[in-house]
């Protein structure tokens, strides 16, 4: 019973670079959670997607981020044209559902922009 | 939204000593409170949640206690051991927010031997 599953577990990008982050959930969760994770910080909730879906993005950067959740296939957090400050730990969680479920974390994509 | 607010932001404890972490919040809404513990480089991992229509629960050495009414949560660790050693995260979930989590902004704990 594989658990969420994300790559690359590490990822050096220039500036001006395009970072793909994946995340395959939990078999059988239909509910992905992204949370960004800044260096000795807390996590910071981007954005939640089910399949073909976007529900709520509200944590997400006007610019440059976006994500999806195809039918099939991972998440992916995309990040175009990557500054310094995107470095961080980028989260995936899925969850069966939203409400009296547990959300199970991958190990997460450290992003490094040189 | 919420606002999840957590003491102290670092805990050091003699092995077999108490830890206590606290948490409070701000949306009287919210109704899931897990704990996750963050060894470094690693993911975080659920260690106990309560629900808010409980006001304690406790798995061996690690128990949570919830104050709906005062809206803060706290996590004990009894018999602390080196192992224990990490940062912990509260987090707070609103029956409303879409399922998302709200995390405090972790406590660095260190068990010394």
């Amino acid at each position: 019973n594989a658990g969420v599953m994300q790559n690359p577990r590490h990822l050096v990008r220039r500036r001006g670079q395009e970072a793909r982050l994946r995340c395959s959930p939990v078999k059988g969760h239909s509910h992905v959670y992204w949370y960004r994770q800044l260096p000795e910080e807390g996590l910071k909730f981007m954005v939640y997607l089910q399949k073909e879906n976007i529900i709520d993005e509200s944590g997400m950067p006007k610019e440059r981020f976006s994500a999806e959740f195809p039918k099939e296939g991972p998440s992916i957090l995309r990040i175009q044209q990557v500054v310094r400050g995107d470095s961080a730990a980028y989260f995936c969680a899925s969850s069966p559902g939203q409400v009296n479920t547990e959300a199970f974390f991958g190990q997460g994509t450290r992003l490094t922009v040189v | 939204g919420e606002n999840v607010e957590q003491h102290p932001s670092t805990l050091s404890v003699q092995e077999g000593d108490s830890a206590v972490i606290k948490c409070t919040y701000s949306d009287s809404a919210s109704n899931y409170f897990p704990w996750y513990k963050q060894e470094l480089g690693k993911r975080p991992q659920l260690i106990i949640d309560i629900r808010s229509n409980v006001g304690e629960k406790k798995d061996q050495r690690i128990a949570v206690t919830l104050n709906k009414t005062a809206k803060h949560f706290s996590l004990h660790i009894t018999e602390t051991q080196p192992e224990d050693s990490a940062v912990y995260f509260c987090a707070a979930r609103a029956s409303d927010s879409w399922g998302k989590l709200q995390f405090g902004a972790g406590t660095q704990v260190v068990v010394t031997p």
